[in-house]
């Protein structure tokens, strides 16, 4: 089956400070990759959808200023919070999809941020 | 938008019965839909899906029906053991040729008792 990656697994950092997560799928082509998050004990809420080579499109209530979102290649995304605040510690697990037989959604492992 | 609602939140069953989750959806354009399990701190595992071409799909112990008149579907686990124990998601979407957003439900907390 498809693979997908993400580094760091977890991160702890001070507030104020920014991080970047990075999403790679492995052996395969993903021309939408999608991120979430979750805090603990509820549903997976998606942030953001991006194409490769688009700008991302946000949903209502996240802030694209903050949450920065970059589809560069076929094979990776990344995601960096700006300014990260206590408020923004959560599970954030990215997904990866393609064309033909890769067209569900592909989860990656999560990277556990976590703001002091 | 879409909007999914998951029943019920937590669930206890006794470890060789059977325990079923339904879900509600409310964008009659939506034609997938996957069941996730998500163990603690793990990544979603897609477990099964369903399309709206058809009612019912079965996979060993696991089998999901779908009502597109009422716009519901539904997980059903039988002959539980000890390791279905986890947190399962449904999620729905429009299948498209690539990049399908899912929406997904509030999570059933599922524990199986030895």
């Amino acid at each position: 089956g498809a693979v997908v990656s993400q580094h760091p697994s977890w991160v702890i950092c001070k507030s104020g400070t920014s991080v970047k997560i990075e999403c790679r799928s492995l052996d395969f082509q993903a021309t939408t990759m999608f991120w979430y998050r979750q805090f603990p004990k509820q549903s997976l809420m998606l942030m953001a959808t991006s194409n490769e080579g688009s700008k991302a499109t946000y949903e209502q209530g996240v802030e694209k200023d903050k949450f920065l979102i970059n589809h560069a290649s076929l094979t990776l995304s990344t995601l960096t919070v700006t300014s990260a605040h206590p408020e923004d510690s959560s599970f954030y697990i990215c997904s990866a999809s393609g064309t033909g037989p890769y067209n569900e959604q592909f989860f990656g492992p999560g990277t556990r941020l976590t703001v002091l | 938008g879409e909007n999914v609602e998951q029943h019920p939140s937590t669930l206890s069953v006794q470890e060789g019965d059977s325990a079923v989750i339904k879900c509600t959806y409310s964008d009659s354009a939506s034609n997938y839909f996957p069941w996730y399990k998500q163990e603690l701190g793990k990544r979603p595992q897609l477990i099964i899906d369903i399309r709206s071409n058809v009612g019912e799909k079965k996979d060993q112990r696991i089998a999901v029906t779908l009502n597109k008149t009422a716009k519901h579907f539904s997980l059903h686990i039988t002959e539980t053991q000890p390791e279905d124990s986890a947190v399962y998601f449904c999620a729905a979407s429009t299948f498209k040729a690539a990049g399908n957003k899912l929406t997904f439900g509030g999570g059933t907390r599922v524990l199986v008792k030895p």
